[in-house]
């Protein structure tokens, strides 16, 4: 019953490599994230989905590109992984976009290491 | 555009300490305001929140109090626990150009001593 759930939780592959993490939300929520968090804790915003529709697409390589196939999935695709690309990523979700809707409930993280 | 500025970590205590883990904010609009823990290997988890102004927002023993005049959100607890040690993230959500979003801080590590 685990509300929002992230598949692999460990991806180590080479440069050059074409990845994808899946990401599940069984909380009925209208809204997915994306998030890059770095070894110092960082965490940046890549991508928002609000009912299937992109909302929130920051800086961000377009070696990235998510896809949301319904309203409870939001999927992260990368081409051409790079060493910078080595970081956990988190998918979150929260019931509507913005202000006190926007109480967001994460994943536990995919490891993602690009050797 | 909007930003949050945490206190920089580590943050070390030991056992039965007061907490403080200061935050301020820049927002063009009114945004509600919260804090998220993230214990190691996990993800982040909303701690408290507050949506207005002079709001406290409390769990688990933590407070933090929405002051508008300071533009604050300062994180206590009065006798901190080692399974407090974890990373602490200031945030908050806002209209700005584009939408809302939501801007994170840099997050702030604490570590409690037995």
């Amino acid at each position: 019953d685990t509300a929002v759930s992230q598949t692999p939780k460990y991806l180590v592959t080479q440069m050059g490599n074409d990845k994808s993490i899946k990401c599940e939300q069984n909380l009925g929520h209208d809204t997915m994230y994306w998030y890059k968090q770095d070894s110092k804790k960082f965490l940046k915003i890549m991508f928002s989905y609000n009912n299937k529709e992109l909302i929130i697409n920051e800086t961000v390589p377009n070696r990235f590109s998510p896809k949301s196939p319904d309203k409870a999935h939001l999927n992260l695709h990368i081409n051409s992984l790079e060493l910078g690309d080595s970081a956990v990523y988190f998918c979150a979700s929260s019931q509507g976009y913005g202000g006190p809707y926007n109480e967001q409930f994460f994943g536990p993280g995919t490891r993602l290491t690009v050797l | 555009g909007d930003s949050v500025t945490q206190m920089e970590g580590p943050v070390t205590l030991s056992e039965e300490a007061f907490l403080t883990i200061n935050c301020t904010y820049t927002a063009t609009g009114y945004p509600s305001l919260f804090w998220y823990v993230q214990y190691p290997g996990e993800g982040l988890q909303l701690l408290l929140k507050a949506t207005k102004a002079d709001d406290k927002g409390s769990n688990k023993g933590f407070e933090a109090t929405y002051r508008k005049e300071t533009t604050s959100f300062h994180l206590e607890k009065g006798s901190v626990q080692v399974s407090d040690s974890a990373v602490y993230f200031c945030a908050l959500s806002d209209l700005g150009t584009g939408g809302f979003k939501t801007i994170f801080g840099a997050g702030t590590r604490l570590f409690v001593k037995a």
